[in-house]
């Protein structure tokens, strides 16, 4: 049972528009929230995160959203660029002992 | 600065075979540390999470096993490897009591098992 999960296997967006990449989430316990970056055979690299006590959380051009009471966490990219084509996992800890993981949404940023 | 090694990076094993992944971290004292499993086309499954030496805890019951022997050493087995064990493996540490929270991942093995 999938315990975060990310609808969405994969968004194509134009280069310099918004990207949105949403994320959901079951387990109420969750009180610590991370989105990753990931490209073909390497190992994911941390973006941003946010604790439940915040809504918003910026850092650049990317912002993650959580909103509590829908369970619902979105990465926004603003302005989208080529490099930002990857595959972008959330991730959700209820302590910091464990992290559990999304399926991933394969961003492309078109030229 | 914390860097994480794991190896090999790549590795192609026969059905049966037995498997040893390892993974050392540098640069930080008493980590969390974590082995993942990405399987062609899926997320990340966490496959164990240790919180000290010999602490090792399982998530998935499979035919894969964990062992923490340092402080900064977690080692990924299997006796007898089958199929459905192909896969991306990660490994990633947090700070643990150095209450750094975010995981950082090794650069991955590439397991495929014929």
């Amino acid at each position: 049972d999938q315990q975060v999960k990310q609808n969405s296997p994969s968004l194509s967006v134009q280069e310099g528009r918004i990207s949105i990449l949403n994320c959901d989430y079951t387990n109420s316990m969750f009180d610590y929230f991370l989105w990753y970056k990931k490209y073909p055979a390497e190992g994911p690299t941390f973006l941003i995160s946010i604790s439940s006590i915040k809504d918003k959380n910026e850092d650049g051009r990317f912002t993650v959203f959580l909103n509590k009471s829908a369970k619902h966490l979105s990465l926004h990219i603003v302005p989208s660029q080529p490099g930002d084509s990857a595959v972008y996992f959330c991730a959700a800890s209820p302590f910091f002992n464990k992290f559990y993981f999304g399926s991933g949404t394969k961003l492309n940023v078109k030229p | 600065s914390q860097t994480i090694h794991q190896w090999p990076a790549t590795l192609v094993q026969p059905v049966g075979s037995p498997l040893s992944l390892e993974c050392t971290v540098e640069g930080t004292s008493n980590p969390n540390l974590y082995w993942y499993r990405q399987a062609a086309g899926r997320g990340l499954q966490l496959l164990f999470y240790s919180v000290g030496i010999g602490q090792i805890s399982s998530e998935v019951p499979q035919n894969l096993s964990a062992s923490r022997p340092q402080d900064r050493q977690f080692i990924l087995s299997s006796k007898k490897l089958l199929l459905s064990d192909s896969g991306f493996y990660l490994c990633a540490w947090t700070g643990g009591l150095a209450g750094i929270n975010e995981q950082f991942f090794g650069p991955g093995t590439r397991l495929t098992v014929l």
